[in-house]
């Protein structure tokens, strides 16, 4: 079956840059999407088809693609921005959905 | 504003089914996918399945066997059927508002409204 793979964990402290990895065979073929969920809360999008961002995403979060890798970006990061993120993308022949095994955002 | 609202049992047997529903309010259940999500305590979250508000659908290959979705458009509703559970059927429920477009060749597909979730829990 069909995997991504992200870090456990990313650790950064106000004001600086987190990026975030998510890789997959798939990725090249196949569009990526990022989730932020913050403890007890659902999920919610940030970043859709690999880079474009939802109404109301704060413009510090963006997204990239680079062959079997795609990266979230969190320029600035805030205090409100520690949480696990979760990529989604399909397997090469766009038959099923899968997540990636998140990461924890955390703000030093 | 479209707001999704997970119902159902929060014990369930071993053996047996789970049945979860989700009502769609502030817009219409037509013209989306509508999604199952879940989150086992302490993990990630999987992908379960989708439904069109036409009643084509589609399972996560590892779920298939056990995993039925519906959709009742009259209710603005839309329904998890999860057979011959155990414990590691226990989670948090997600049900999720999908937007699937193809763009070219690439699927676009993402959950852009979720519920809140509800956990279910599988012990006798």
């Amino acid at each position: 079956s069909y995997e991504l793979t992200q870090p456990p964990s990313v650790s950064v402290s106000p004001g600086q840059t987190a990026r975030i990895t998510c890789s997959g065979d798939a990725l090249p073929k196949q569009y990526a999407y990022w989730y932020q969920q913050k403890p007890g809360q659902a999920p919610v999008l940030v970043i859709y088809k690999d880079s474009e961002r939802p109404s109301g995403i704060p413009e510090r979060f963006s997204g990239s693609s680079s062959g079997t890798t795609v990266t979230l970006t969190i320029s600035g990061v805030q205090a409100e921005d520690e949480a696990d993120y979760y990529c989604q993308s399909a397997d090469s022949s766009a038959t099923y959905q899968v997540f990636g095994g998140g990461t924890k955002l955390t703000v030093l | 504003q479209v707001q999704l609202q997970e119902s159902g049992p929060g014990l369930v047997k071993p053996s047996e089914t789970l049945s979860l529903t989700c009502t769609v309010s502030g817009g219409s259940i037509s013209s989306y996918y509508w999604s199952w999500i879940r989150q086992p305590p302490g993990k990630g979250l999987e992908w379960i399945g989708y439904i069109y508000y036409s009643g084509s659908t589609n399972y996560n290959p590892s779920l298939k066997s056990r995993v039925t979705i519906s959709v009742d458009t009259s209710k603005n509703q839309f329904s998890l059927k999860l057979s011959s559970v155990t414990a590691a059927d226990t989670a948090v429920y997600y049900c999720a508002r999908g937007v699937l477009l193809w763009f070219g060749e690439k699927l676009i597909y993402y959950m852009d409204v979720w519920g809140k979730g509800t956990t279910v829990t599988v012990s006798s």
